[in-house]
């Protein structure tokens, strides 16, 4: 069975801050796919990032970053500079195998509040 | 860009009643996927859909539930007789073919209220 675990529940942090947002797995699977998806106020999905098991290299896009350690089992995801339009409700998911089709199985989300 | 669409956005409907939420997958996505997501907890997975037919489904898909693709465009999730707990926002996400996990784009939700 495969578990995500976002323990933090809700950061507040003043603009310009860096934030952490932690994601932890588990999995029984070998091959598996690690995400991150944003949800703004207005409620749709945007997917972020999709990282495969096999590619432990870290990924910066702009003032995101994400650090993949499988040895800890976690996916963390790095705000640098954060700005007020970063609030939004942060959900890290897993999916099995390298076919496409499968279900994406969400932590419960983390829900970032950046104040000015 | 493409994207996924989905109508109505928000929809009230009385306990008993069935109701059909609809979505507009990407036009040259092949996968598709219905998930909900309860007032203020996580997105939960209902049913994946490949080649006509469903491929993955969770506990929450029971028979109460069913999908379809009426045409080359739409795909549907029915809810036969809803319950009050069926109160939720549904999202309909399509991927692409291909041998490696591609990402789910989702569409913007319909809030489905059950009165």
């Amino acid at each position: 069975a495969q578990k995500v675990t976002q323990a933090q529940t809700e950061i507040s942090v003043v603009e310009k801050e860096d934030v952490t947002l932690d994601c932890v797995y588990e999995t029984r699977d070998t091959t598996y796919y690690l995400f991150w998806y944003k949800q703004p106020p207005s409620g749709e999905l945007v997917f972020l990032i999709r990282r495969n098991s096999f590619d432990e290299q870290n990924e910066i896009s702009g003032r995101y970053s994400w650090n993949f350690q499988k040895s800890t089992s976690s996916f963390n995801f790095t705000i640098t500079a954060s700005q007020v339009v970063d609030s939004a409700v942060y959900f890290c998911a897993l999916t099995p195998n390298g076919n496409s089709g499968y279900a994406l199985n969400f932590g419960k989300g983390t829900s970032l509040l950046v104040t000015p | 860009e493409p994207e996924v669409t989905q109508t109505p956005s928000h929809q009230v409907t009385q306990m008993g009643q069935e109701v059909i939420l609809r979505c507009v997958p990407i036009s040259n996505h092949l996968y598709f996927y219905w998930y909900r997501q309860i007032l203020g907890q996580k997105v939960e997975f209902l049913v994946s859909f490949y080649n006509n037919e469903i491929s993955e489904k969770s506990e929450i898909f029971d028979d109460q539930f069913s999908v379809e693709r009426p045409d080359g465009s739409n795909f549907t999730l029915k809810i036969r007789s809803t319950k009050l707990e069926d109160s939720a926002m549904y999202f309909c996400a399509s991927s692409s073919p291909g041998h490696f996990n591609t990402e789910a784009f989702f569409g913007q939700g319909t809030r489905l209220t059950v009165v």
